[in-house]
């Protein structure tokens, strides 16, 4: 089974520049979430995807950050304008509720965002 | 105040060493816990859930006090294999938010 994907694996671009990132969850999983860990700090929340509806966006930063997740399998996480502080490495998680182990989460490998 | 509290480290410890990592969580209502490991510039991946009762998987045993707010990872027989970050994770209220601490880093010399 193929695990959680995303795109770029890398992504180097200019403040003021949009940048959008793509995941592709493990088929059948309902649940998406994205996370982000800027440099020295913990992984963050970012929002949380059932299906295609938004069930959770407390951790979106600001309005500069749009995700979607149209017809419920991949999502994308766009960037627009880019800042500085946005750096970081973006992760993208799924999880399928089940009865046994209804929280686990995997993750992909994340993408690396250097905005200079 | 952070939801996870870890203590980074790093711990260096001989092949063959029993090392334990704790880590204190602030929210009472949290639903699930979770040990995750990362390698250097990979993602988190899965090694353990805890559980109140508590669960052993090999070489690896991960407690739960949710009195204390308090989660424990116990490694017997380190590998140099097991050099890595150890991340405690605790989800919120409704088990879906994951909230990580800053992980614990592990180096195990030969």
């Amino acid at each position: 089974e193929a695990g959680v994907t995303q795109f770029p694996s890398h992504s180097v671009i200019e403040k003021g520049q949009t940048v959008t990132l793509r995941c592709d969850p493990i088929s059948g999983h309902d649940n998406l979430y994205w996370y982000r860990r800027v440099m020295g700090k913990e992984i963050k929340f970012l929002l949380h995807f059932v299906k295609e509806s938004k069930q959770d966006e407390s951790g979106m930063p600001n309005n500069r950050f749009l995700a979607e997740r149209t017809g419920g399998t991949y999502s994308t996480l766009k960037v627009q304008p880019a800042e500085l502080e946005d750096s970081g490495v973006y992760f993208c998680a799924s999880s399928h509720r089940r009865t046994d182990s209804p929280y686990e989460q995997y993750f992909g490998p994340g993408t690396r965002l250097t905005v200079t | 105040r952070k939801e996870v509290e870890q203590d980074p480290g790093p711990f260096n410890v001989p092949e063959g060493a029993t090392v334990a990592f704790n880590c204190t969580y602030s929210n009472s209502a949290s639903q699930s816990f979770f040990w995750y490991r990362q390698d250097c510039r990979k993602e988190p991946k899965l090694l353990m859930s805890v559980y109140s009762s508590g669960n052993e998987d090999g070489r690896f045993t991960a407690q739960l006090n949710r009195a204390s707010q308090y989660i424990s990872l116990l490694i017997r027989d380190s590998k140099l294999s097991d050099s890595a970050t150890y991340l405690c994770v605790v989800t919120s209220n409704t088990g879906n938010q994951f909230y990580f601490g800053t992980g614990t880093s592990l180096t195990v010399i030969p």
